[in-house]
């Protein structure tokens, strides 16, 4: 059974460059037909799409966050990365890494990880 | 970007009630669209995808309904367990957006 666990800094100062990785377990990240995403949630609020990658590095931004969001992979470590750069404290949000599942023509989230708050505070 | 609402925002229900939620999607999107269960401090958990199938391991009672624009999420009788926030997505079009969420709590 596929698993993600997110990982990174808690604490972020703004203008910096908030860094997250996401482990896979239980699967390979090079296994086709799935997209690796990024998904955050602010505090007491709803759910907002970042971006994914295929193991292939190809990647594909919301354009909200675009100008701000690099997304990469590291198959060989079956791991996941999200950068979002110039950060404030409207990026303060729990960041869910989650696996994208596609079964043509249709597609979803399952599974996701446990979701790792980051503060965006000096 | 296709834009969702959900309703009611919340509802207060017992153990062994009906509930019904409603999505709805600012254009058609078909039949492209999920449903998440989220409790406090955890992350979604998918329930049922192109709007009607149910994921595997999720309790009967749940079902989606529903195209084009407008869409249900049905529990048949509602459990202690099922008490949460339950958020659509659709997936038509990419970014895939999220309904705000409608919280089930104890009445």
């Amino acid at each position: 059974q596929v698993q993600l666990q997110e990982s990174g800094p808690g604490l972020v100062k703004p203008s910096q460059t908030l860094s997250l990785t996401c482990t896979v377990s239980g699967g390979s990240i090079s296994s086709g037909g799935y997209y690796w995403s990024w998904i955050r949630q602010h505090p007491g609020k709803g759910l907002e799409w970042i971006g994914y990658i295929y193991y292939s590095g190809s990647t594909y931004y919301n354009p909200s966050l675009k100008s701000r969001v690099t997304i990469s992979v590291d198959t060989s470590k079956n791991q996941f990365s999200l950068k979002l750069s110039s950060v404030t404290a409207a990026d303060t949000a729990v960041y869910y890494c989650a696996r994208e599942y596609q079964l043509h023509p249709y597609n979803w989230f399952d599974p996701w990880g446990q979701g790792t708050l980051v503060t965006v505070s000096s | 970007d296709i834009q969702m609402t959900q309703s009611p925002s919340s509802l207060s229900a017992s153990v062994g009630d009906r509930v019904t939620i409603t999505c709805r999607a600012s254009q058609s999107i078909s039949s492209y669209l999920n449903w998440y269960q989220q409790k406090p401090g955890k992350a979604p958990k998918l329930l049922i995808y192109a709007a009607s199938s149910l994921q595997s391991g999720v309790p009967s009672r749940f079902s989606g309904s529903g195209s084009g624009t407008d869409f249900t999420l049905t529990i048949s009788s509602l459990q202690p367990e099922d008490f949460a926030t339950y958020y659509c997505q659709q997936s038509y079009s990419t970014p895939g957006t999220f309904g705000p969420g409608t919280k089930v709590d104890i009445k």
